[in-house]
């Protein structure tokens, strides 16, 4: 059983739908993480949070907007996407961003 | 040359077999090193860190050499459970971690 909580495990969804990923972690967490995985890539780093502040943002199209608003949950707002946005969506914690990283479930993203 | 290379495999040993994978960085300010497990269709779980004079657990043991800039995975006595694709993650201590694309490892009976 994973500390952190990825909603929903799959999501298809048309081009012109707006959709929210959900992420909540358990263990006490101060950083959190959004990944992008597509098949016969590495984890792509998405976004990162550090205490609630956004500290990085990996060159992310527009259409992926996050969100922090606590350091247990962490948001990842989905609009007019695109069919190469197709992939698993990870969302990871860490203790600090020194520290190992801790992945949720994921969410298998379908985009028509 | 990417930031973190990776054999993809697969790499096939019979059960009872000794496997090793290796992982190369290219960032020689790199800190912390980790190799993940991800199983088919499963998110990634951290099998264990990779301390500088090296570190065992278990069947597993994960090395690190700066000079060369790479890292190591040794797994003694394979199980078919420990089929899966394993991958180097590498940071410089900053909020990024560098993941490699992965190498997948099957045991056969």
């Amino acid at each position: 059983e994973t500390g952190v909580t990825q909603t929903p495990r799959h999501l298809v969804m048309g081009m012109t739908n707006k959709k929210s990923l959900k992420c909540e972690q358990h263990l006490g967490h101060n950083a959190m993480y959004w990944y992008k995985q597509s098949a016969k890539k590495p984890l792509e780093l998405m976004f990162v949070y550090n205490f609630k502040e956004q500290t990085e943002n990996n060159s992310v199209p527009s259409r992926f907007s996050p969100e922090c608003p606590n350091s247990s949950h962490l948001f990842l707002h989905l609009h007019t996407l695109q069919p190469e946005d197709s992939a698993l969506y990870l969302c990871a914690s860490s203790q600090d961003v020194v520290q190992p990283q801790h992945f949720g479930d994921g969410t298998r993203l379908s985009i028509l | 040359r990417k930031e973190v290379e990776q054999d993809p495999g697969p790499f096939n040993v019979p059960e009872g077999a000794t496997v090793a994978f290796n992982c190369t960085y290219s960032n020689s300010a790199s800190q912390s090193f980790f190799w993940y497990r991800q199983d088919c269709r499963k998110e990634p779980k951290l099998l264990m860190s990779v301390y500088s004079s090296g570190n065992e657990d278990g069947r597993f043991t994960a090395q690190l050499n700066r000079a060369s800039q790479y890292i190591s995975l040794l797994i003694r006595d394979s199980k078919l459970s420990d089929s899966a694709t394993y991958l180097c993650a590498v940071s410089d201590n900053t909020d990024k971690l560098i993941f490699g694309t992965g190498t997948r490892l099957q045991v056969f009976p």
